[in-house]
């Protein structure tokens, strides 16, 4: 199986600042990584595919980037709605596995 | 716009049998160009893909190994709907279910867009 390691497991952030998540896969899986925003109590919801393809409705300051092993997921300008915690997730082979995620609280 | 709308108990017994039902409105279980999933959510062991039905023509499922003996994927047509059966649960299966549809994008399917409500699923006696 493919391990998926996030990091940080938290991050501290006002609204406004920028905020870089990482998350590196245990073997190269090119560009299929996914970013999904979970806030609690509900389902998790489908930001970004394919590394650095914006899900539609999905607002700009989301960017993702990265290949192979390593991929980031970029927030720029965090706005309040944005406190949440965001999973990676790989489709390059089965089974389907998911990053331990990184929860963005408020400073 | 999509929508996956899930039931079933929140409390199952040790040794008997989880099942949840996801019905589709928006989309349909036969399609050819989209898969169905299912996934569990808990503290100790994060988000844990379960496994998928799809209809190419035939039906398939793919499942997770660790969970391969014990589980069953099956579409209703009909009802336009897909279920989930978990045998033999013990409380390391109490978790949030839920549902997801695999869309294609970017050249792959399996990214789960939308995903159902979630299910707290609750083993205990």
């Amino acid at each position: 199986d493919i391990q998926m390691t996030q990091s940080p497991s938290s991050v501290s952030a006002s609204v406004g600042d920028r905020v870089t998540i990482t998350c590196r896969a245990s073997q190269g899986i090119s560009s299929w990584l996914g970013w999904y925003q979970q806030k609690p109590g509900t389902a998790p919801k489908l930001l970004i595919y394919a590394s650095s393809s914006l899900q539609s409705g999905v607002p700009s300051r989301f960017s993702g980037s990265g290949s192979g092993t390593d991929f980031t997921l970029t927030i720029t300008s965090l706005q309040p709605e944005d406190f949440a915690t965001y999973y990676c997730q790989q489709v390059n082979s089965f089974p389907l596995t998911f990053g331990g995620g990184t929860k963005v609280e408020i400073k | 716009q999509v929508q996956l709308q899930q039931s079933g108990p929140g409390l199952v017994k040790p040794s008997q049998t989880l099942s949840l039902t996801c019905a589709i409105s928006g989309d349909s279980v036969s399609s050819n160009s989209v898969t169905w999933h299912w996934i569990r959510q808990s503290p100790s062991r994060g988000l844990e893909w379960l496994g998928r039905t799809y209809y190419r023509s035939k039906w398939y499922n793919d499942y997770a190994v660790s969970v391969k003996s014990r589980i069953t994927i099956n579409p209703d047509t009909s009802k336009n709907q897909f279920s989930l059966q978990l045998n033999s649960v013990t409380p390391e299966d109490t978790a949030v279910y839920y549902c997801a549809r695999g869309i294609p994008a970017g050249g792959r399917y399996n990214w789960f867009d939308p995903w159902g409500q979630g299910t707290l699923v609750t083993v205990s006696s």
